[in-house]
């Protein structure tokens, strides 16, 4: 069974200061890897994925991630934070032998608050 | 493009009443469909998924149970609500073959 850790319930950053919260998976096969973001009373919007290939994904809102095989890690970056990226993230792995349907499994998710 | 519904947006609902949340999605066909509950402070458990129509899929042995009258349509139902059914309920769609699933905007349940 596959597992996500994300390490730092809360994270505390001064606007302008990187970013980077943190995403350990356990899976026996590489899986596919994905960040989500969620404001307050609001659904999960997708940030990046990784799936093959390039194993630094740039998604959207100035957010990058690298994937590391050895590290079994996908952390999230963003080199100078602002203000509106105050919110929850969620890394989510899904099996690459999944059938039809794919099961997404989320971490416990990290509350982001971004400091004037 | 696609959009995805869910109503309504906020319930309150006391204890051993029935309930039923939907969920639209609107621009593709034949998606995979989902059903997450977010419970306060933790991540997101995957309660019901579907491949098509009448099709459901079970994760967690609940109180709880699903239904896929259409193609683009998912309910979520309960006879009797306990005051552990409270939380955020998200549903979700993606692609027979996609990578990422897409969310909507969720509904908030408070069980009273």
């Amino acid at each position: 069974a596959q597992s996500v850790t994300q390490l730092g319930s809360h994270v505390s950053v001064s606007e302008g200061a990187l970013v980077l919260l943190r995403c350990n998976y356990s899976s026996s096969v590489p899986p596919y890897l994905f960040w989500y973001v969620q404001y307050p009373n609001q659904g999960l919007q997708l940030l990046l994925k990784y799936t093959t290939g390039a194993t630094l994904v740039k998604g959207i809102n100035g957010f990058e991630a690298e994937f590391k095989k050895s590290e079994t890690s996908f952390h999230l970056t963003k080199p100078s934070a602002h203000m509106s990226d105050a919110a929850e993230y969620f890394c989510a792995v899904s099996d690459r032998s999944s059938g039809s349907a794919r099961q997404l499994t989320f971490g416990s998710g990290t509350q982001l608050t971004v400091l004037p | 493009s696609q959009t995805i519904h869910q109503w309504p947006a906020t319930l309150v609902q006391p204890v051993g009443s029935p309930l039923s949340l939907e969920c639209t999605v609107e621009g593709t066909s034949n998606p995979n469909l989902y059903w997450y509950r977010q419970a306060a402070g933790r991540g997101l458990q995957l309660l019901f998924y579907s491949v098509g129509i009448g099709q459901i899929s079970s994760e967690v042995p609940q109180n709880l149970s699903a239904s896929r009258p259409q193609d683009r349509q998912f309910i979520l139902s309960s006879k009797k609500l306990l005051l552990s059914d409270s939380g955020f309920y998200l549903c979700a769609w993606d692609r027979g073959h996609s990578y990422e699933q897409y969310f909507g905007p969720g509904t908030r349940l408070t069980v009273t």
